[in-house]
């Protein structure tokens, strides 16, 4: 069975300074992992997954299959980044694509 | 071009009534999920709908049972409610490719009381 865990439920850093989301994940198959982020008052949206290799609103996310983890990272936090963090596997079984998430991470940057 | 919506947003039942809760795609998509977010967790997934026929579900009991019509849309109804099952539902869509991307609606708001 596959599995998402984020250690983090709490994290609060300084504007400006490096943020770093914990993911790590079990799975037998080949993952396929992406964050979603929900903002206050608003629904969950997806902010990147592995496969796009992209940079979002300055985010990147590593998949590290040595380590089975799938961090979230930014280099100089923004207030606006203060969010409800998921991260999420997709799996596949039998004809059904299910994501499986993590407890989520609330990420809180400080003035 | 609207998003993926659900109604109601907010309900209040009793124990063991029951409770229909209703989700529309993306225009075009054709896969529908529902998921079950419990305060403080992550959602997690319940059913999965693909051209009107479930493809998967998740680890819940009988009591919680879905469809979803010829216009795409779908309805959770869940029969016997708990005080457990007060949580958020969410319903999301995507157009059923594989890595397409999975849209999510605002969700409903299920209180038991």
């Amino acid at each position: 069975a596959q599995r998402v865990t984020q250690p983090e439920k709490l994290l609060s850093v300084f504007k400006g300074a490096p943020v770093e989301l914990k993911c790590n994940y079990s799975y037998s198959g080949s993952p396929e992992l992406f964050w979603y982020v929900q903002y206050s008052r608003q629904r969950l949206q997806l902010l990147l997954r592995h496969i796009s290799r992209e940079s979002i609103k300055g985010f990147t996310a590593d998949l590290n299959k040595g380590e089975t983890s799938f961090h979230l990272k930014k280099p100089f936090a923004q207030e606006e980044d203060s969010a409800m963090y998921y991260c999420a596997l997709r799996s596949v079984s039998g004809s059904a694509r299910q994501l499986t998430f993590g407890s989520g991470t609330q990420l809180t940057v400080l003035p | 071009d609207a998003g993926v919506t659900q109604s109601p947003t907010h309900l209040i039942k009793t124990r063991g009534q029951h409770v229909t809760l209703r989700c529309s795609p993306i225009s075009g998509h054709k896969s529908v999920s529902w998921y079950q977010q419990v305060l403080g967790q992550g959602p997690q997934f319940i059913f999965q709908y693909y051209e009107k026929e479930e493809r998967g579900r998740g680890n819940f009991p009988d009591r919680f049972s879905a469809r979803q019509f010829p216009n795409y849309s779908s309805e959770l109804n869940v029969n016997a409610l708990l005080l457990g099952d007060s949580a958020l539902y969410l319903c999301a869509s995507t157009d059923g490719s594989s890595g397409n991307t999975i849209y999510f609606g605002e969700g409903s708001w299920l209180t038991v009381v």
